[in-house]
């Protein structure tokens, strides 16, 4: 199994801010992916970050919003940028692990007042 | 596009009862499916899952069994139990497991009580 860590665990931001969330996995992955969990909703996908290339948005999410960095195989970031209260959701990382499995972090919980 | 569909929530059982959580998927190929657990507060966890047609995934007394020719992946427990009170996503990846990105359903509100 991959062991992925994130950080921030908790936030609670001032509109109009930007957070950069954090995500280590423990071992080398060719993808790693962000998702948002809206309060009392499924999981929808940000984006997908593959080391040396600029990561590939979804429909509804755009780099400006949603910065996102990959400096090397085990390691990824997720900005949320302009904060605003719709923003409130909980951001998840995840990566592949072995035998066809994929892995998520614990998430980081944003709270935007 | 693929898609997976699970039954609405939230579910309430007693404790030792028997559980069904229903999920269908639409897919193109063959993908891999997954069920994970999200108790409160918490981030997701993978409780198990089957990568081709027939497979049973088993964990922690769950099973689900990869039912091609119906397109699901029904969730099921024996004896349910109040730490199982969770919330229960199934999902799909239809890009080679490790290295797709997964579709998920709406999941499902499991509450046990004593």
């Amino acid at each position: 199994s991959a062991v992925i860590s994130q950080k921030p665990s908790r936030d609670i931001c001032q509109r109009g801010t930007s957070l950069t969330i954090q995500c280590q996995v423990d071992s080398q992955v060719t993808m790693m992916f962000w998702y948002r969990q809206q309060p009392g909703q499924s999981l929808t996908l940000i984006a997908t970050a593959n080391q040396g290339s600029e990561a590939t948005y979804e429909s509804g999410f755009v780099i400006d919003k949603f910065p996102i960095s990959r400096p090397n195989l085990t390691f990824s970031t997720l900005t949320v940028s302009n904060m605003s209260p719709e923003d409130s959701s909980i951001y998840l990382c995840s990566a592949g692990g072995s035998g066809n499995t994929i892995y998520f972090g614990e998430g980081s919980w944003l709270t935007v007042v | 596009g693929d898609s997976v569909t699970q039954m609405e929530g939230p579910v309430t059982l007693s404790e030792e009862a028997f559980l069904t959580i229903n999920c269908t998927y639409t897919a193109t190929g063959y993908p891999s499916l997954f069920w994970y657990v999200q108790y409160p507060g918490e981030g997701l966890q993978l409780l198990l899952k089957a990568t081709k047609a027939d497979d049973k995934g088993s964990n922690k007394g769950f099973e689900a069994t990869y039912r091609k020719e119906t397109t699901s992946f029904h969730l099921e427990k024996g004896s349910v139990q109040v730490s199982d009170s969770a919330v229960y996503f199934c999902a799909l990846s239809d890009n080679g497991g490790s290295q797709g990105n997964l579709i998920f359903g709406k999941g499902t509100k499991l509450s046990v009580k004593p």
